[in-house]
């Protein structure tokens, strides 16, 4: 099976624009977590999203959003961007909601300037 | 989920065991231990999980004591590309995906 992809993989915006990143779980695999990974903040969770709806969401702000397709394809959104969101963005897929077990894809290296 | 504690870096010999410790004295009936590692620059990697017997598989084992307040994660014969950052994290069998990631333990392996 093909694993997690995630598009693109190396992104520079500048600040205030806004960013969409993609991400194309394991075949079969319905729920898909999003994660921002800095050097000072480490693994963070962003949302969890399973059957095409939020389930969980982690403490960030309202600038961060997301939403599943029907495929389970997910999508990522940051509004605004702002410098301190230079960041790598992992996006994990699992068979169903809640599971530990996550397979993680290349993630998405964004730059903001 | 409960909290874990690990070694900030660890070093072994190519070849050799490593053995990478994790505390989590506090963890509850209902989470297990998961382990996962991440290779410079790419996406963390599940390695194994267990709830209170030992495990094994093909890339490790995992020892969990009896008490469950700890577990030893062994990679029986480390290689170079076995140096990673790895991460012991408690997991309920909730509905939350979220993984908690801590700092992990940087594991160098030489030759």
């Amino acid at each position: 099976k093909a694993g997690v992809t995630q598009t693109p993989r190396y992104l520079i915006k500048t600040r205030g624009q806004q960013v969409t990143l993609s991400c194309s779980p394991i075949s079969g695999h319905r729920s898909v977590s999003w994660y921002q990974q800095t050097p000072g903040q480490g693994l963070q969770f962003l949302f969890e999203y399973f059957s095409e709806t939020q389930r969980n969401k982690g403490n960030f702000p309202g600038r961060f959003s997301g939403r599943q397709f029907s495929n389970s394809r997910s999508e990522m959104n940051v509004s605004t961007l702002e410098l301190g969101d230079s960041a790598l963005y992992l996006c994990a897929s699992s068979l169903g909601q809640g599971t530990g077990t996550q397979y993680f894809g290349p993630g998405t290296r964004l730059l903001v300037l | 989920d409960a909290k874990t504690t690990q070694p900030t870096s660890m070093d072994c010999a190519e070849g050799r065991a490593a053995n990478l410790p994790c505390n989590h004295s506090t963890i509850s009936g209902n989470e297990y231990v998961y382990w996962y590692r991440q290779i410079h620059s790419q996406g963390p990697q599940y390695i194994i999980h267990g709830l209170k017997n030992n495990e094994t598989n093909e890339m490790a084992s995992l020892i969990i004591t009896e008490d469950r307040k700890s577990s030893t994660l062994i990679l029986p014969h480390a290689t170079l590309r076995d140096t990673a950052v790895y991460y012991c994290i408690a997991h309920g069998s909730s509905n939350t995906g979220k993984l908690i990631f801590g700092q992990g333990t940087t594991l160098q392996v030489k030759p």
